[in-house]
């Protein structure tokens, strides 16, 4: 079975550009969480969602950030504006309906130049 | 709010050596804890989680822990480190109800031939 997705391994942006983050879960989760990563700092939680569904967006910045998780295809985290702060890396974990236990995907390294 | 402490940053042992890394959590109820090892440029793996039940829990790899409600902790432990042990570990708290974890800082564990 195929574990959380996550693609692209690493991007690289320059200030202003957008990124999109995406997260494809275990088959058949349906939560995602989307976390950010700093160095030497452990996970922060950014947002929760279930299918079409935003559950819990109280780690997100109000600005420029937004996420989704469509009926169909992977979840997208959208950074718009890319400032050299976003620079981190950026996980996705997914579990089961219930379940506490999370499935974490191996990152999104980004990086604004 | 609950919040994770991970004392030391950095845990350094002999090959061979008892492993110990601390985690002290602070919530008015006793929380779901959870440990999760992260290997370098990878995404964050469950080592072990208590819920309910025996406060003695074994994980993956030879790591335990056990959960001690008076003292809000729930250390990691290993009775023998192996190389391939180094790594950083995550302690992880969530509250009943709900789904969002707080994790600590992080501890690398470095091991030593």
């Amino acid at each position: 079975n195929a574990g959380v997705m996550q693609n692209p391994r690493h991007l690289v942006r320059r200030r202003g550009q957008e990124a999109r983050l995406r997260c494809s879960p275990v088959k058949g989760h349906s939560h995602v969480y989307w976390y950010r990563q700093l160095p030497e700092e452990g996970l922060k939680f950014m947002v929760y969602l279930q299918k079409e569904n935003i559950i819990d967006e109280s780690g997100m910045p109000k600005e420029r950030f937004s996420a989704e998780f469509p009926k169909e295809g992977p979840s997208i985290l959208r950074i718009q504006q890319v400032v050299r702060g976003d620079s981190a890396a950026y996980f996705c974990a997914s579990s089961q309906d219930g379940a506490y236990e999370q499935y974490f995907g191996p990152g999104t390294r980004l990086t604004v130049t | 709010a609950q919040s994770v402490t991970q004392l030391g940053s950095h845990v350094s042992v002999s090959e061979g050596a008892l492993v110990l890394l601390r985690c002290n959590y602070s919530s008015s109820v006793p929380p779901y804890l959870f440990w999760y090892v992260q290997y370098p440029n990878q995404g964050l793996q469950l080592l072990l989680k208590y819920t309910t039940g025996a406060t003695l829990v074994k994980g993956i790899n030879g790591f335990e822990a056990e959960f001690k409600k008076s003292e809000t902790s729930f250390h990691l432990t290993k009775p023998s480190a192996h190389m391939s042990d180094a790594a950083e570990y995550f302690c992880a708290v969530t509250p009943p109800g709900s789904y969002i974890p707080t994790f600590g800082r992080g501890t690398s564990l470095i091991v030593h031939p």
